[in-house]
């Protein structure tokens, strides 16, 4: 079946380092792929997606690129701030509307 | 921000009893979830809703059951709670057409002690 493999964490940074999360998936056909995060006491929220190979999801400042020939989704900001810190998840949607995620990433920046 | 509430936000329970907690939108969204956050284990799906009255089991649907009797309401219950169901429970809502519109949007949560 679907999966998604995040790295695991915790993951703590410096203000203004650059970040990066691994993340691969294993799924039939041709998924959509996508990046949640999710803030202290909050729910989920959609931070970029891509929906076929080569492109390229961005939004604040992250990016994401669907990578097929490797399986790969990796998240990447230049420069981090403090309120970035949040757990980031990774998910895939295969041949149905159900999302599969990853364990999620747990990111720490500090000043 | 997506139109969606959940009651209760917080629950304490005891082992055995029956507990609901409800999904509401105001989007009309056809599709509506019930997720699971456990740590480790990142978010797995209940059970999903495809339209009214029309239910299907997901990954982790044992002792959970579901109703969808109006478009906007979506009713998760544990018939018989445990203290391995003690949980954050989150209720997501889509209106899938394509890829285009592939995204799921999320509602507070739900946190859920069973003793």
């Amino acid at each position: 079946g679907d999966s998604v493999t995040q790295m695991e964490g915790p993951v703590t940074l410096s203000e203004e380092a650059f970040l990066t999360i691994n993340c691969t998936y294993t799924a039939t056909g041709y998924p959509s792929l996508f990046w949640y995060v999710q803030y202290p006491g909050e729910g989920l929220q959609l931070l970029l997606k891509a929906t076929k190979a080569d492109d390229k999801g961005s939004n604040k400042g992250f990016e994401a690129t669907y990578r097929k020939e490797t399986t790969s989704f990796h998240l990447e900001k230049g420069s981090v701030q403090v309120s970035d810190s949040a757990v980031y998840f990774c998910a895939l949607r295969g041949n149905d509307y159900k999302l599969s995620f990853g364990a999620g990433t747990t990111v720490t920046v500090r000043a | 921000d997506a139109g969606i509430t959940q009651s209760p936000r917080h629950k304490v329970t005891e082992t055995g009893t029956p507990v609901t907690l409800r999904c509401h939108q105001t989007e009309n969204h056809r599709y509506m979830y019930w997720y699971r956050q456990d740590p480790g284990h990142g978010l797995r799906l209940i059970h999903y809703s495809y339209g009214v009255k029309d239910t299907d089991k997901g990954e982790v649907s044992d002792g959970y059951s579901v109703s969808r009797s109006k478009t906007e309401d979506f009713l998760l219950t544990l018939e018989s709670a445990t203290s391995s169901q003690t949980s954050v429970y989150f209720c997501a809502i889509s209106d899938y057409r394509g890829r285009d519109t592939d995204t799921q949007y999320f509602g507070p949560g739900t946190r859920l002690t069973v003793l």
